[in-house]
């Protein structure tokens, strides 16, 4: 499968603990997004790399949320100090340019 | 920043019949307009979408329809199928300008046999 792969599918945490998600974009595909999706919502947007460059981050990214590409391939989103407010799926899209965006299934986290 | 409004929020209809959702969008710069269909637990999957040098496109039983004055888009869905059962969300961005995709809030079509 050469999608866009996001790691783990679920994860469970406590209220407090720090939580780190992996997204695999499609091969050669330069812009990879993050956005996270609640019960009954459109996916709204976090952030926005160009290759390893982070060049958009929305109002809803907290100062506990951070997100990196090191080498413009893979990306990690780390949410520390989770709060219940974060349960939520956490979506991953990629696209080339001007191209579609192509989301992965996504990481549900449950914040006990 | 972009807006995107989507109605209505959820549709029932009878096997056969056609669907149409529409969505309204605020920012005059955007120029893409996609549309995506999530059935439960599953991820958002592109379905048809259209830019803004194009009033409409079709693709078998989809067509989308733009009217950039008015700054609205519409999706049509012809000859219903019970496998067309999902939520369906309207997007616009900025792509020339890296700009995320602005969702809508979603519809939930229902297609009865």
């Amino acid at each position: 499968d050469t999608g866009v792969s996001q790691d783990p599918r679920h994860k469970i945490t406590k209220r407090g603990q720090n939580v780190t998600f992996r997204c695999d974009p499609i091969s050669e595909h330069n812009r990879l997004y993050w956005y996270r999706q609640t019960l009954g919502q459109g996916p709204e947007f976090l952030t926005y790399f160009q290759n390893e460059a982070q060049l958009e981050k929305s109002r809803l990214l907290s100062d506990r949320f951070s997100a990196e590409r090191p080498k413009g391939s893979f990306s990690t989103l780390e949410i520390q100090r989770t709060e219940q407010g974060d349960s939520a799926m956490y979506l991953c899209a990629s696209s080339f340019g001007g191209q579609p965006q192509h989301f992965g299934d996504g990481t549900r986290l449950s914040i006990l | 920043g972009e807006n995107v409004e989507q109605h209505p929020s959820t549709l029932s209809v009878q096997e056969g019949d056609s669907a149409v959702i529409k969505c309204t969008y605020s920012d005059s710069a955007s120029n893409y307009f996609p549309w995506y269909k999530q059935e439960l637990g599953k991820r958002p999957q592109l379905i048809i979408d259209i830019r803004s040098n194009v009033g409409e496109k079709k693709d078998q039983r989809i067509a989308v329809t733009l009217n950039k004055t008015a700054k609205h888009f519409s999706l049509h869905i012809t000859e219903t199928q019970p496998e067309d059962s999902a939520v369906y969300f309207c997007a616009a961005s900025t792509p020339t300008k890296g700009t995320a995709l602005i969702f809508g809030k979603g519809t939930t079509l229902s297609v009865s046999s």
